[in-house]
C-alpha cells in the first residue's frame, strides 16, 4: 500500500492564482482531512469528509474548498491565493472502525508571493 | 473551543536521559489523545493512541499517560538516543475523528 499520497511537495504561487492540492489514499478509509501547519504552530483542520460526497468545514476553512467524489480522493482548493495562505499542507486518512489513528500524507509546501 | 497546549516548546538533553513531555487540553469530552512523532520536513508518524477509557499506552521505550479529568497527558521517553530528536506533536480528537493539535515539542538529544 502507498498510505496517503500528496502531489505536489512542493509549489510556488503568485497573489491572485489558483490551484488545486492532490490526495489520494489506497486504504479504503472512510474519512480524510486537510491540515495546514504554519512554521512553529500545530497542525489546524481546513475541511474533512466522512465519506464520498460528504464534506464539511474545519477550524480554518475560508478561502479554501473541497470535494469527495470518491473514497481515494480528496482534493482541497485554492480560488485566490493570498500570503496569508503561505503554510505546509498535510492530508490524512482514517478508519474509525478499526481504529481512531491518523495516517498523514508527506505534506505540500506551499508559498504565495 | 478545545485548546490544546504543549509544554515546553523546546527540550535538549543528553543521550540517556529520561524525559517527559506534557500537554494539556481544556475540554475533557475527548474520544482519545494521540501523540505524533514528525521529522523536519517530514508528515506525522502516529507513536502512541490513548482511548479516553484507558489511563496509560506504551510501546517500546515510549509510555503516555491521560488523566482526562484534569485534561493532561505525558509522554515519557526513557534512555533517550540521537534518533529521537523530532519535534512531537499530540493531539486530541472529538466527533467525527476531528483531531486539535498542540504546537508541539521540539526535542534535541545531544550525542
Amino acid at each position: 500500500n502507498a498510505g496517503v499520497t500528496q502531489t505536489p511537495k512542493f509549489r510556488i504561487l503568485k497573489i491572485g492564482q489558483s490551484m488545486t492540492l492532490q490526495c489520494a489514499q489506497d486504504m479504503n478509509h472512510n474519512y480524510m482531512y486537510w491540515y495546514r501547519q504554519d512554521p512553529g504552530m500545530g497542525l489546524k483542520l481546513i475541511y474533512y469528509s466522512v465519506g464520498a460526497g460528504i464534506t464539511d468545514k474545519g477550524e480554518v476553512p475560508n478561502g479554501y474548498n473541497v470535494s469527495r467524489s470518491t473514497t481515494e480522493d480528496f482534493p482541497l482548493r485554492l480560488e485566490l491565493a493570498a500570503p496569508s495562505q503561505t503554510s505546509v499542507y498535510f492530508c490524512a486518512s482514517s478508519d474509525p472502525t478499526a481504529s481512531d489513528t491518523q495516517y498523514f500524507g508527506p505534506g505540500t509546501r506551499l508559498t504565495v508571493l | 473551543k478545545q485548546e490544546v497546549t504543549q509544554i515546553p516548546a523546546a527540550l535538549s538533553v543528553p543521550e540517556g536521559e529520561n524525559l517527559v513531555l506534557n500537554c494539556s487540553f481544556t475540554d475533557s469530552a475527548i474520544y482519545n489523545l494521540q501523540w505524533f512523532r514528525q521529522d523536519p520536513g517530514k508528515g506525522l508518524t502516529s507513536l502512541l493512541l490513548i482511548q479516553s477509557s484507558q489511563r496509560e499506552q506504551t510501546s517500546g521505550r515510549l509510555n503516555a499517560s491521560l488523566d482526562k479529568s484534569s485534561g493532561r497527558s505525558t509522554l515519557y521517553i526513557a534512555a533517550s538516543q540521537p534518533g529521537d530528536s523530532a519535534t512531537y506533536l499530540c493531539a486530541v480528537d472529538g466527533p467525527f475523528n476531528k483531531f486539535y493539535f498542540g504546537s508541539g515539542t521540539k526535542l534535541n538529544v545531544k550525542p
